[in-house]
């Protein structure tokens, strides 16, 4: 068990409304990362970070925004959210120590729905 | 470009055989490969992965194993177990930082 929260889990918004969701870990991780799941595209990753205040984009980033003012929290932020959204997207840290090197470990997942 | 590829989308096994999953890459940068499995509404759990050493990772009735000159890599379960059933994602990396995955094989155990 890594440690990570994803709040909310589900959520159905609006075409135009900001949305914001939350990845929370307990373990001090340095490395963490944001990615949406959709059929046929499998995981692609939107941003990641690599400390407080570092982050750097995916492949998918347009649209996105992240933040990472503490250690255990990164957001990520839809500033607009567009029907192309709806998906379900899913935190990752790395751990360190005695895992493999470059494994990450993923949250619950967020379903996101924008009408 | 998708630099991770696999190409079958799905899979059926009877229960008790063995289950080959295939991934194919085009960057011969990577130098690490894992394999996740994921239930539905669950996140992806880490399953094995292997370094670009290795041409064999075994942990229990997993394999993996990779062809660097083919740039291919398979995940063999054996034997198939109904708890099995789930999509299976490979990913690599090189750089330590980023993970590239595949658009995921569903494998169903039949019983």
């Amino acid at each position: 068990d890594a440690g990570i929260t994803q709040s909310p889990r589900h959520k159905v918004t609006e075409t135009g409304t900001p949305v914001t969701l939350r990845c929370h870990q307990t373990e001090n991780h340095r490395y963490m990362y944001w990615y949406r799941q959709d059929p046929g595209h499998g995981l692609r990753l939107i941003h990641y970070s690599y400390g407080v205040k570092d982050t750097d984009k995916g492949e998918v980033s347009d649209g996105y925004s992240v933040s990472r003012s503490k250690t255990e929290d990164f957001l990520l932020t839809l500033e607009s959210a567009t029907s192309s959204q709806t998906s379900v997207y899913f935190c990752a840290i790395k751990m360190g120590g005695g895992s493999p090197p470059d494994t990450q470990y993923f949250g619950p997942g967020t379903r996101l729905t924008v009408l | 470009d998708q630099q991770v590829k696999q190409n079958s989308p799905s899979l059926s096994v009877q229960e008790g055989r063995i289950s080959i999953l295939n991934c194919d890459y085009t960057n011969s940068m990577f130098d690490y490969f894992l394999w996740y499995k994921k239930y539905p509404a669950e996140g992806p759990t880490f399953l094995i992965s292997i370094s670009s050493i290795k041409d064999k990772n075994e942990d229990g009735r997993f394999t993996v194993f990779l062809n660097k000159s083919a740039k291919h890599l398979s995940l063999h379960i054996v034997p198939s177990q109904p708890g099995d059933s789930a999509v299976y994602f490979c990913a690599a990396s090189f750089g330590n930082e980023k993970l590239t995955f595949g658009t995921g094989t569903r494998l169903t155990i039949i019983p």
